[in-house]
């Protein structure tokens, strides 16, 4: 079957930096997704990775290696505002995004 | 205002009534999806539209039903709901030449 894994719950605190890990078995590989879902609102897209290797966006990183079936989202300086749930996903073979269930990311001052 | 609307925002329903959840996007992205989030478990494909005229059945199509007649909207009918239909549902867009999808508000729905 296809899985998505990632940590329940992390809390990191205000200014430092956090890893959030996401590992996955899926039937084929078109690309892994991280989103931002913030408390009662819809996920937005954070980035998008399909080649080994990191891909930089501001605070914000994402790591994939394709042979371990391993990301991670690093986020640096964090802030409150980062206080949400990062959603990881995989686009597998028939091109359908398969969800893990989310990290809740709590941020302490 | 680009991007994807949801209506409505949340809605307590009867079991057994039918029910049509909306979305429309005015992005003219090709494909649409319907999603279901549950406490504690990823979002879960219900069905999808690669494009207008399409539809296809996704991970948990059951009672559900959907259909595209153009590009802009996509609708989601539960024919008889059930309390197992309490949920958080999101619809979302993507576009051919861009993989990630875009999703909207999100409807809060309860069967009683």
């Amino acid at each position: 079957g296809q899985n998505i894994d990632q940590p329940t719950e992390m809390t990191a605190t205000e200014g430092a930096i956090v890893q959030i890990n996401c590992t996955y078995q899926t039937s084929g590989f078109n690309g892994l997704f991280w989103y931002q879902q913030h408390a009662g609102e819809a996920p937005t897209f954070l980035s998008y990775n399909v080649l080994d290797g990191l891909e930089e966006k501001g605070r914000f990183s994402s790591f994939l290696s394709r042979s371990k079936g391993y990301s991670y989202l690093l986020l640096k300086e964090l802030q409150m505002k980062d206080s949400a749930s990062y959603l990881c996903a995989v686009m597998d073979s028939n091109y359908q995004l398969i969800w893990g269930a989310g990290t809740k990311l709590i941020i302490k001052p | 205002i680009a991007g994807i609307t949801q209506a409505p925002t949340s809605q307590i329903l009867a079991a057994g009534r039918r029910m049509t959840l909306r979305c429309t996007q005015d992005m003219r992205h090709n494909a649409m999806y319907w999603y279901r989030q549950d406490l504690g478990l990823g979002l879960r494909l219900i069905h999808y539209s690669n494009t207008a005229g399409t539809t296809g059945k996704g991970e948990v199509p059951d009672g559900y039903s959907v259909s595209r007649a153009n590009t802009d909207d996509f609708p989601l009918t539960l024919a008889s709901a059930v309390p197992s239909q309490t949920s958080v549902y999101f619809c979302a867009s993507s576009d051919s030449n861009e993989r990630a999808q875009y999703f909207g508000p999100g409807t809060r729905l309860t069967v009683l």
